[in-house]
């Protein structure tokens, strides 16, 4: 059984530009959830698709977006890009939207110069 | 509002040696999943164990078990006969009764010394 991809793995932006984070949930999983990760906030949850529906947003600016397609992969975008979204981004996906196992794809790290 | 607090930063523990990573959580909801997960240097989650609010009995998995206890809200990870692999950061998390929203503890970074 296939794992949770993200793609691409690394990424490199210039300041300004916006650019685009792809999730592929493992078969069968309906929700999908995207997290921020930098040395210096931690884990941070940006938000999570449930059968196509935005279900929880987390604190971030109004740069940050996402969509969940009708086979259940997501996508992320960031425009306007900033230095300090540099970080790994991270997906997660479960079957359900609570309670049950959540598994991680590999990350994209952003890097924006 | 959630919060994870895991109080080690870095932990050293000798090979076939067992350790334990600790972390206690707060929260209102009456129901409520713990996770831990491993994160290599390579950055990929890699989920380990899940304990449900309710289950009746701790979780284990292999060589990780974890050590619920509800009344002191703490869900330490116990990871037995440690390995050089086991060498990375570990994360206790939360999901949220609203969905699948993980809330995060700083991370324990495991050191397995030959």
């Amino acid at each position: 059984k296939a794992g949770v991809t993200q793609t691409p793995r690394y990424l490199i932006k210039t300041r300004g530009q916006q650019v685009t984070l792809s999730c592929s949930p493992i078969s069968g999983h309906r929700s999908v959830s995207w997290y921020q990760q930098t040395p210096g906030q931690g884990l941070q949850f940006l938000f999570e698709y449930f059968s196509e529906t935005q279900r929880n947003k987390g604190n971030f600016p109004g740069r940050f977006s996402g969509r969940q397609f009708s086979n259940s992969r997501s996508e992320m975008n960031v425009s306007t890009l900033e230095l300090g979204d540099s970080a790994l981004y991270l997906c997660a996906s479960s079957v359900e939207s609570w309670n049950t196992e959540a598994f991680f794809g590999q990350g994209t790290r952003l890097t924006v110069v | 509002a959630q919060k994870i607090t895991q109080t080690q930063p870095g932990m050293f523990v000798q090979e076939k040696e067992a350790v334990t990573l600790d972390c206690t959580y707060d929260t209102s909801d009456p129901s409520y999943g713990l996770f831990w997960y491993k994160q290599p240097s390579s950055g990929e989650m890699i989920f380990l164990i899940y304990q449900g609010s309710y289950d009746q009995q701790n979780a284990t998995e292999g060589r990780y078990s974890l050590n619920f206890q509800k009344a002191r809200k703490s869900a330490n990870l116990v990871i037995s006969a440690s390995q050089l692999g086991d060498s990375a950061m570990y994360f206790c998390a939360m999901d949220s009764h609203a969905g699948n929203m993980l809330t995060f503890g700083g991370g324990t970074r495991l050191m397995v010394k030959p």
